[in-house]
């Protein structure tokens, strides 16, 4: 099993620009989290998917989008990138409908820059 | 409104020495509690939880970790650090009703040889 799988690894943008973070995961899992990583602020959550078809607002959801395509797979967007959304992403999935006890199992990140 | 507070944003600690890792949180239900660990340039894997029962808890690597609902505190620690231990630490926490974990900014291990 690859587990969670997200690319890019890196992004470089421009102010303006759009791109979609691609997210997949093989372990059957229904919960999908998208997560962005800054210095000194840990982790927080941006969109999550409790299950295919359904999607809330985390913490920060300002400035982006999500589809959760499949049970497989759960996307990011950022329609008109700004350099406050410079930052790494992480993609997480969990095995419950997102349940508070659930382990979630984290992808390797995408590390983007928007200048 | 759940937070949670790691003390020491960088932790310095001799090869075989103990590791303390400090996390005190504010819930007002009560909270289930996670320690992450984060490898460089990986995402973050699950070191332990405490969900319910017995309030010290095991993990991987031979990290603990004790729930003191007394003093609000899920401290992590390891007997003796290797220096494979040298990652970032989190600790995040979630209750009944949430469906996301809450996480602490983290606290960077060094293990000096």
């Amino acid at each position: 099993n690859a587990g969670v799988t997200q690319t890019p690894k890196f992004q470089v943008l421009k102010t303006g620009q759009s791109m979609t973070l691609q997210c997949a995961q093989d372990m059957n899992h229904n919960s999908m989290y998208w997560y962005r990583q800054d210095p000194g602020m840990g982790l927080r959550l941006i969109y999550y998917s409790a299950s295919e078809g359904t999607t809330d607002k985390g913490e920060v959801p300002n400035g982006y989008n999500v589809s959760r395509l499949n049970k497989r797979e759960f996307s990011l967007r950022l329609e008109s990138a700004a350099p406050s959304q410079t930052s790494v992403y992480f993609c997480a999935s969990s095995e419950g409908l997102g349940g508070a006890t659930d382990t979630q199992y984290f992808g390797p990140g995408t590390r983007l820059t928007v200048l | 409104a759940q937070s949670v507070t790691q003390l020491g944003s960088h932790v310095s600690v001799s090869e075989g020495a103990l590791v303390l890792l400090r996390c005190n949180y504010s819930s007002s239900v009560p909270p289930y509690l996670f320690w992450y660990v984060q490898y460089p340039n990986q995402g973050l894997q699950l070191l332990l939880k405490y969900t319910t029962g017995a309030t010290l808890v095991k993990g991987i690597n031979g990290f603990e970790a004790e729930f003191k609902k007394s003093e609000t505190s899920f401290h992590l620690t390891k007997p003796s650090a290797h220096m494979s231990d040298a990652a970032e630490y989190f600790c995040a926490v979630s209750d009944t009703g949430r469906r996301a974990l809450t996480f602490g900014s983290g606290t960077r291990l060094q293990v000096q040889p």
